[in-house]
């Protein structure tokens, strides 16, 4: 079982839509998951940090199963600025290093 | 605070030269530096991880005499591709991590094509 696996994409929604994106890892002794973003062409950039008991930031929402070992991300009322890859993260040890899943390519129509 | 850069942005080699990648961190220690690629459509993939003053770590597939890694000091890290390939043709990411703090800062990458 891969490290990080996620949806293969690509979600293609329109604006205003709602969209979900999943995620399982395999080390049950993993502390640490997280949600970034990435660009086209760019470096990835932290978007959230998943906590035990699920966390929003704003539009973005969070969750954590550890039973099942699986982290999902929901992005309500999308915008054409999410169109973007996100990756699932999670540390190898304790908090690092980081490790990618393969990302899932989102994007958002007019 | 916490920026890290890489230099070059981008370069172009010929097949069999060797290509050197810095990564610094700006305003922070960085006691261990971590070296990833990206081929288009894929993810990140985790090539190696070093702690300053130590050999790196290099990950299972990772070639340690292709890919040399230097972290001789707490702002820089070097990864050097010798005798590169067109098959390198990659986008290299670095991300450093200062003593005590978990996160990782990533540097905006270093696209390299080898024709």
């Amino acid at each position: 079982r891969k490290e990080v696996e996620q949806d293969p994409g690509p979600f293609n929604v329109p604006e205003g839509a709602t969209v979900a994106f999943n995620c399982t890892y395999s080390n049950s002794a993993s502390q640490s998951f997280f949600w970034y973003r990435q660009d086209c062409r760019k470096e990835p950039k932290l978007l959230m940090s998943v906590y035990s008991s699920g966390n929003e930031d704003g539009r973005f929402t969070a969750q954590l199963n550890r039973a099942s070992q699986y982290i999902s991300l929901l992005i309500r009322d999308s915008k054409l600025s999410d169109s973007a890859t996100y990756l699932c993260v999670v540390p190898r040890w304790g908090n690092t290093p980081l490790v990618f899943g393969k990302g899932t390519r989102l994007s958002v129509i007019a | 605070g916490a920026v890290v850069s890489q230099h070059p942005s981008w370069v172009i080699c010929k097949s069999g030269t060797s290509v050197k990648i810095e990564c610094r961190s700006l305003d922070f220690q960085a006691t261990t530096m971590f070296w990833y690629r990206q081929f288009p459509k894929q993810s990140l993939m985790l090539m190696a991880t070093s702690n300053e003053g130590s050999k790196a770590t290099y990950e299972q597939g990772v070639e340690k005499d292709k890919f040399l890694i230097n972290h001789a000091s707490l702002t820089l890290s070097t990864l050097t591709v010798t005798s590169a390939h067109p098959e390198d043709s990659s986008f290299y990411i670095c991300s450093a991590r200062g003593r005590d703090r978990y996160e990782q800062y990533f540097g905006p990458g270093t696209r390299l094509t080898v024709t």
